[in-house]
């Protein structure tokens, strides 16, 4: 089973702000079959990110990834107040896994 | 555009089983993949498995390898997932989602499954 270990545990900005997400893999993820996804309180998961780099349908170009390997980065440019909510990657290779997440809180 | 709406919540005894729903509307159902992920409270997300409808082949995470069974019926457009020998430890949302390419995209509104004596 690949572990994804996301860092920081919490990020603490303010808006306006760049964040930056890591996410490391135990061992390299095949073909960067690597997703972002943005989850607020009481709502389910939203897709930003997959195959490591491409955005979902309708998501800001404020938000993009990077990496391949075992190292990815989620970038937000700068952040809206809409986008403080926790983040997780997911590795979606022949058995899925999930990182711990990163909350991004406001400062 | 595609919708997954799942049954409502339930409240199950330790030992007992659930089965949760997950029926797909406004799109093609058979072709793309349903995944079953879980989330306890306060904690973070976990894949339990998927099935891909129109091949009835599903894979499971290792760790409920015996203790789900995540079913099709191409018929109702409605994917099932049953969780059984429950324990506390199973009281979690439990979300399904349409995978493309084994990213999920659409995500079901999540089932709150409660394990209590």
């Amino acid at each position: 089973e690949i572990v994804l270990t996301q860092s920081p545990g919490t990020l603490s900005l303010s808006p306006g702000e760049r964040a930056t997400l890591s996410c490391r893999a135990s061992q390299s993820v095949s073909s960067s079959y690597l997703a972002w996804y943005q989850q607020k309180p009481g709502q389910a998961p939203r897709l930003l990110i997959y195959g490591a780099s491409s955005r979902a349908t309708g998501i800001p170009d404020r938000f993009s990834g990077s990496g391949s390997g075992t190292d990815f980065t989620l970038t937000i440019s700068r952040l809206e107040p809409e986008d403080f909510a926790v983040y997780y990657c997911q590795q979606y290779g022949s058995s899925p896994t999930f990182g711990q997440g990163t909350k991004v809180e406001i400062k | 555009q595609v919708q997954l709406v799942q049954s409502g919540a339930e409240v199950k005894k330790p030992g007992s089983s659930v089965k949760v729903s997950c029926k797909a509307s406004g799109g093609t159902f058979s072709s793309y993949a349903i995944s079953w992920v879980r989330q306890a409270p306060g904690q973070g997300l976990e894949w339990m498995g998927r099935i891909i409808p129109i091949l009835g082949i599903a894979n499971y995470a290792q760790k409920f390898q015996g203790r789900v069974t995540i079913t099709a019926d191409k018929s109702t457009s409605t994917a099932y997932m049953e969780l059984s020998s429950l324990r506390s430890e199973d009281t979690a949302v439990y979300y399904c989602a349409r995978a493309e390419s084994g990213y999920n995209v659409v995500w079901g509104q999540g089932t709150l499954v409660t394990v209590s004596s």
